[in-house]
């Protein structure tokens, strides 16, 4: 079965930093670009960051340009994003997606998320 | 960056009924757009990619047409599960962008 599941979610102080972590299954993930989506409580969907499957290209939304950082471990076929000086505004919860070729580049495998709170 | 609008952002819909979903694209993306349905405390389901291609598995009461700078979702006939908030998200460039959203909802 293709799987994602997010974790490393929690409750943080707004300055803190947290580190998401992205397990895939069920598919090559070595192939695959992957993406973070967020969504924070009653709004909509927010593009995070893209990685390409090899990590040469990365992409940022500018909301988290030089806060946050996206990586991969192909080999423990996981996704990682590293939040650091986090923000009140950062509160969401966090989807990792795998984006398809063939599909024109749409996400056809999301995680459930991981909910994210940055509060004092 | 390209932003992306949607029409309208809520809509009252009885079964049945005809629906639809307007996306449109500050700049040209091409056919690079997906919509996806979201129902709440789930993660999004990709239903159209490529802005008229039906994404495997998703009833045939979807679909979704456009190109360039104006898109449209349509449900020809409103089911009970199709109640949720619909995204449009353009492909065509970084960063990703999705639309605001159109909540559909029971009359």
């Amino acid at each position: 079965e293709v799987q994602l599941v997010e974790s490393g979610g929690g409750l943080v102080k707004p300055g803190g930093s947290l580190r998401l972590s992205c397990a895939a299954s069920g598919f090559t993930f070595s192939s695959y670009s992957m993406n973070w989506v967020r969504q924070a409580p009653g709004k909509g969907l927010e593009w995070v960051s893209s990685i390409s499957s090899s990590s040469s290209y990365i992409y940022y939304a500018d909301s988290v340009k030089g806060r946050f950082t996206i990586s991969r471990d192909n080999a423990k076929n996981s996704l990682y994003l590293q939040m650091n000086s986090l923000r009140a505004e950062d509160t969401a919860v966090y989807y990792c997606a795998s984006p398809d070729q063939l599909l024109h580049d749409a996400f056809d495998i999301w995680g459930q998320g991981t909910m994210v709170t940055v509060s004092s | 960056d390209i932003q992306l609008t949607q029409s309208p952002s809520f809509l009252s819909a009885s079964v049945g009924d005809r629906v639809t979903i307007t996306c449109r694209a500050s700049q040209g993306i091409s056919s690079y757009l997906a919509w996806y349905q979201q129902k709440p405390g789930k993660a999004p389901k990709l239903l159209i990619y490529a802005a008229s291609t039906l994404q495997s598995g998703v009833p045939s009461r979807f679909s979704g047409s456009g190109s360039g700078t104006e898109f449209t979702l349509t449900i020809s006939s409103l089911q009970p599960e199709d109640f949720a908030t619909y995204y449009c998200q353009q492909l065509n460039s970084y960063p990703r962008t999705f639309g605001p959203g159109t909540k559909v909802d029971i009359k």
